[in-house]
Order: structure tokens, then sequence, then C-alpha cells
């Protein structure tokens, strides 16, 4: 079976600056895809970025990137500029290539300080 | 609007009472899902479906049934309630289960006394 561990339950980081999320997964599938999703407190869940594993090349979004370790089965969050808006918690998630189970992390909750 | 809805959005019951949370998309989505999300935990799944004909368990389906009788609703159904299935539920879905982004509903939050 396939787990997600999220190390740092909660972070905090100062608006305009730079917070790397972690995330690593235990799997002993080649080929899959990895998520980040976003839990604002207003509970509705928004996918963040989606990198597939058979892609070397990091996958990004405006001012969120990913560093996609495959061998070291690690899938970090950077997130750039940080915004007030950005306070939320985080969830890493994993999923097979040929579906199904969607596993995901405990989160970690980030806050953004003014 | 492109959506999953999901009702009740708050549900007080009592163990052992039946209930159903129903679950519809209008997006034409094969996959859907449901999660339930606890403190410490995140989400964990419950039972999804590929399509109208394919449904399995996931992760911790004891105590939950689901039902797919057509593409558009995924209803959850909890036969008999107890205190652990105080929860958030969610439920998502998508394209295809192969790795497309998935869809959540607002959630529903379900207390059993």
């Amino acid at each position: 079976a396939q787990t997600v561990t999220q190390s740092q339950p909660e972070m905090s980081v100062q608006e305009a600056e730079t917070v790397t999320l972690s995330c690593t997964y235990d799997t002993s599938e080649s080929n899959y895809y990895l998520f980040w999703y976003k839990q604002p407190p207003s509970r509705q869940m928004i996918l963040v970025i989606r990198q597939e594993a058979y892609k070397q090349q990091n996958a990004t979004e405006n001012r969120f990137s990913v560093n996609f370790q495959k061998a070291a089965k690690s899938f970090s969050l950077k997130i750039s500029d940080s915004q007030l808006g950005d306070t939320a918690m985080y969830f890493c998630a994993f999923m097979k290539l040929y579906g199904q189970n969607f596993v995901f992390g405990p989160g970690t909750r980030l806050s953004v300080l003014p | 609007e492109a959506q999953v809805t999901q009702n009740p959005r708050y549900l007080i019951t009592v163990t052992g009472k039946k209930l159903t949370v129903t679950c519809s998309q209008n997006m034409n989505h094969e996959y859907m899902s449901w999660y339930r999300q606890d403190p410490g935990l995140g989400l964990r799944q419950i039972y999804y479906s590929m399509n109208v004909e394919v449904t399995d368990k996931g992760d911790v389906p004891e105590g939950y049934k689901v039902s797919r009788k057509e593409k558009r609703n995924f209803p959850l159904i909890l036969e008999s309630p107890s205190p652990n299935q105080t929860s958030l539920y969610f439920c998502a879905s998508s394209l295809s289960g192969f790795g497309y982004e998935q869809y959540f509903g607002p959630g529903t939050r379900l207390t059993v006394t």
C-alpha cells in the first residue's frame, strides 16, 4: 500500500517570502501521479499543482513549483512571493498510474503573516 | 456552472439511524469518490467508482455503502452510524481515474451522537 508523509504539521512565513512544504511517499510503483491540494478556511479543496512521475521536468503553476525527486520519493512544494490568501492546509497526494486509489498525506497548516 | 454538490452540508444524527449523503456532478465525469477528513489524518478514501459499472473499496470502507446507478450521482450510505463516523465528508469527481484533477464538493459535516 502507498503511504504519504508530510513531516511539518504547521509552518509560517512572512508575506512576500518563499516557503517550502515537504512531502515524501512510499510506493513500489514506477509510474504514478502526485498532487498538491490546498484547503483554505472555507474547507474547499483546490488543486494547486500536479506532477506526472514519468516526466522529469518539475511542474510549475505561477508562484507554485515542485521539486520532484523520484529516487528519493520526495515531492516538495515551493511557494514564492507568499500572499495572505495562501494561508491554508496543504495536502500532498498520490495516485497510481492506473487509477483508483487516491492517498493523501496528513497535511501542513501554512500561515502567511502580514 | 461545473460543480460537485453534496447534501446536506451539516447533519447531526443519533447512533443507528440510517442516513444518506447525496453527491451529484454535472461535468459528465466517469470517476467519483468519497473521502472522510479527520484532524491529523488528512483525507482517507472510503469508496471510489471508475464508472457506473465499477465501484470498489478505498482505505476505510467499513460501515459505509455506496451506489452508482447513474453517472452523475454517487450517494454515500451509513446504514447504522456510530460516533466514530463523526467526520467531514467530501465527494469528488474527475474525468477518469487516470491521474486527472479531482473536483471536490463543499463537504458535509456529520456528527453522530
